[in-house]
């Protein structure tokens, strides 16, 4: 399975962009490039997700390098609720995910 | 729309005990997952089941056994508990790529 690569952590502060970076230089062709995040003692939430063009919805945005190897998640104006681990998932067949460790977000008042 | 429940939310377990983890959703989705997360880690896959009567094996299944009993539910079973499957448990599930995660179980095996 393709592996994607995140820092371990990142620091913002509340009301500014954050942009969440992800290696994925083994990405194949049919993967498709997934966001999930997880709030303090709560399950994953799906957050967005694309293959190869630029992705908006009301979370986030998604951006795709041209090549696929790396994509960066953008969330416009960071809240104290997005404090929370992202991670970047490349999405196996039967739609199993593997996950990785992910980048802990942490948001400054 | 309740969509993934999960019961027990905690249970503690003796070393050798068995229990059957839970989860029902009414989200009408085929595919059903149960992962499983150490402290620090990501989640793991344990097994899957991509339609009502079909399960196979993820990533970590050894001491795990599963049932989908039917299209609204999937449980997870321990035979035997060891303290490594000390854990928090999820059950998901899925249409098309984006899953939909169950608030968890939280495992403790002494």
């Amino acid at each position: 399975d393709a592996k994607t690569t995140q820092p371990n952590s990142m620091e913002s502060n509340e009301e500014e962009p954050v942009h969440l970076p992800c290696n994925h230089s083994t990405i194949s062709g049919t993967d498709y490039i997934h966001w999930y995040r997880q709030l303090p003692s709560q399950g994953p939430e799906y957050v967005i997700h694309g293959l190869t063009s630029n992705v908006n919805n009301r979370m986030a945005s998604l951006a795709i390098a041209e090549d696929r190897k790396s994509s960066t998640l953008i969330l416009h104006r960071a809240t104290l609720r997005d404090a929370a681990v992202y991670y970047c998932i490349l999405i196996t067949s039967y739609g199993k995910l593997t996950f990785g460790q992910g980048t802990i977000l942490t948001v400054h008042p | 729309n309740a969509g993934v429940t999960q019961t027990p939310k905690f249970q503690v377990l003796k070393t050798g005990q068995s229990m059957t983890l839970q989860c029902a959703q009414d989200m009408n989705h085929n595919s059903m997952y149960w992962y499983r997360q150490d402290p620090g880690m990501g989640l793991r896959l344990i097994y899957y089941s991509a339609s009502e009567g079909t399960t196979d094996k993820g990533e970590v299944p050894n001491g795990y056994n599963v049932s989908r009993l039917n299209k609204r539910e999937f449980s997870l079973r321990l035979e035997s508990a060891a303290p490594s499957q000390t854990s928090v448990y999820f059950c998901a599930t899925s249409i098309y790529t984006e899953q939909f995660f169950g608030p968890g179980t939280r495992l403790t095996v002494l």
